[in-house]
C-alpha cells in the first residue's frame, strides 16, 4: 500500500515570496491533515480536512496561509508571502476518519526562508 | 486546555538495556493517547496507542506503553534495546471535546553499542 506523498521535500526561497505544497494521502482515507513542525518541537495542526471541508483550521494563519483540498483527494497547502518565521517542515498525514483514528505521515516539506 | 509533556529532551541507554521514554498529560475527559518515533529526514511513524481497554499496548518494533489515569501517564517502554531505535520519539493526546492531537516537544533517544 502506498504511503502519503508529499512534493517538493526540500524548498528554499526569499522572504515575501510565495510557495506551494502538494500532498496525497493514502488511497480511501477520508481525512487529511496538514502539520507545521518547527526545529525543536512537535507538529503544530494547521487545518484538518474531511473529505473537502474543513474540520478545523483554528491555528491557520488565514492572511498568509490557505489550502484546498479540491475532489477530496489531493490537497495544496499556499503560503504567501512567506515569513522568516515560516522556516519549518510541512507535514501531510492522513487517516482512515478522524477522530482516534491513526494518523499516517508523509516524508514532509522542508521551507528554509531566507 | 489539553497539553502534552516529555520532561527529558534525551533519554541516553546502552544497547540492551532497557529503556523508558515518559509522557504526562492533561485533557478533559478521557484520554486518547499516541507514540510516534521521527527518523532523521523521514515522517512520522506510528508505534502505538492506548483508546480504551487494557492499560499495556503493544505496539510497533517491540514497544509497550502504559496508561496510568491516576499518574495521567502513557511512558514508552523497551525491554531491550537496540542501536537502531535511536529516533526522535513523541507522544500526543486528545480528549473527547476536541478534534486535535496535541504534540509533546519530542525526547531525542541515544542507544549506545
Amino acid at each position: 500500500e502506498a504511503g502519503v506523498a508529499q512534493s517538493p521535500r526540500y524548498k528554499i526561497i526569499e522572504k515575501r515570496q510565495s510557495v506551494a505544497f502538494w500532498c496525497n494521502p493514502i488511497s480511501g482515507h477520508a481525512t487529511l491533515y496538514w502539520y507545521q513542525q518547527i526545529l525543536g518541537q512537535g507538529p503544530k495542526l494547521l487545518i484538518q480536512f474531511q473529505n473537502n471541508g474543513v474540520v478545523d483550521d483554528s491555528q491557520l494563519p488565514k492572511d498568509r496561509f490557505s489550502a484546498e483540498r479540491l475532489k477530496g483527494v489531493d490537497s495544496t497547502l499556499k503560503i504567501q508571502p512567506a515569513k522568516l518565521e515560516d522556516s519549518a517542515v510541512y507535514l501531510c498525514a492522513s487517516s482512515l476518519g478522524g477522530g482516534v483514528d491513526t494518523q499516517y505521515f508523509g516524508p514532509g516539506t522542508r521551507l528554509t526562508v531566507l | 486546555a489539553q497539553s502534552v509533556a516529555q520532561p527529558e529532551d534525551q533519554v541516553n541507554v546502552a544497547e540492551g538495556n532497557p529503556l523508558t521514554v515518559k509522557c504526562t498529560y492533561s485533557v478533559s475527559g478521557n484520554p486518547y493517547l499516541f507514540w510516534y518515533v521521527q527518523y532523521p529526514n523521514r515522517g512520522l511513524q506510528f508505534l502505538l496507542k492506548y483508546i480504551t481497554g487494557d492499560n499495556l499496548v503493544k505496539g510497533s518494533y517491540g514497544f509497550e506503553a502504559e496508561f496510568n489515569k491516576s499518574q495521567t501517564s502513557f511512558h514508552l517502554k523497551k525491554p531491550s534495546a537496540l542501536v537502531s531505535d535511536s529516533a526522535l520519539y513523541f507522544c500526543a493526546v486528545r480528549g473527547d471535546s476536541n478534534y486535535q492531537l496535541i504534540w509533546g516537544a519530542g525526547t531525542k533517544l541515544i542507544i549506545k553499542p
